[in-house]
């Protein structure tokens, strides 16, 4: 079974620009969750989507959305970027909720 | 604000030592604690999902322990080989809510 994929793998940006990451779950996988990590932190919660509806969002600024579409691929969408959106950026898929997350290689991000 | 802690942030032993690694996550509204292995350049793989107070996983030479009345959790890894090599993550996932919140992790380095 193929894990999680994400792409871009890597992805240079200026500031103000916007960008879009995506994610494709595991086959079955319904639910898709998204992470940052910066330098020196540990992975922050971005939002979770089941089912097409986000049913979980963290701490960030509203520059940072998410859709997920009937096949339970997802897409992040930072507008506005800043040099300190500059990250490594996780999906993870699972079948429900509150199964094991199973996380893609990342997309990192530099902003310029 | 949730508050997870790991500890030590790193950790540096020789090959054969045996270690190990603590995780402190509140104690109430406690769902699951999961175990994640990070190595450079990958995915995070999942180690284990633990959920009863007193429970204790095993996965060849790694195994954990969960205390969720105080909220702590040990991993334990007999042997250090270098392949062992990896930040390891734990993830608190609380009853009401489906995200999970990571500790900065444990940075450890097993030297042939």
């Amino acid at each position: 079974k193929a894990g999680v994929t994400q792409t871009p793998r890597y992805l240079i940006k200026t500031r103000g620009q916007q960008v879009t990451l995506s994610c494709s779950p595991i086959s079955g996988h319904r639910s898709v969750s998204w992470y940052q990590q910066t330098p020196g932190q540990g992975l922050q919660f971005l939002f979770e989507y089941f089912s097409e509806t986000q049913r979980n969002k963290g701490n960030f600024p509203g520059r940072f959305s998410g859709r997920q579409f009937s096949n339970s691929r997802s897409e992040m969408n930072v507008s506005t970027l800043e040099l300190g959106d500059s990250a490594l950026y996780l999906c993870a898929s699972s079948r429900g909720s509150q199964e094991t997350q199973y996380f893609g290689p990342g997309t990192r991000l530099l902003v310029l | 604000i949730l508050n997870v802690e790991q500890s030590p942030q790193s950790l540096h032993v020789q090959e054969g030592d045996s270690t190990n690694f603590t995780c402190s996550f509140p104690s109430s509204n406690f769902y699951a604690l999961h175990w994640y292995r990070w190595e450079t350049a990958k995915s995070p793989e999942a180690l284990f999902v633990m959920t009863l107070n007193g429970d204790e996983k095993k996965k060849g030479r790694i195994s954990a322990t969960l205390n969720t009345k105080e909220g702590y959790s040990y991993l334990y890894i007999k042997g250090s080989q270098p392949e062992d090599s990896a930040t390891y993550l734990c993830a608190f996932k609380p009853v009401s809510g489906s995200r999970l919140t990571f500790g900065e992790g444990t940075q450890l380095t097993v030297n042939p």
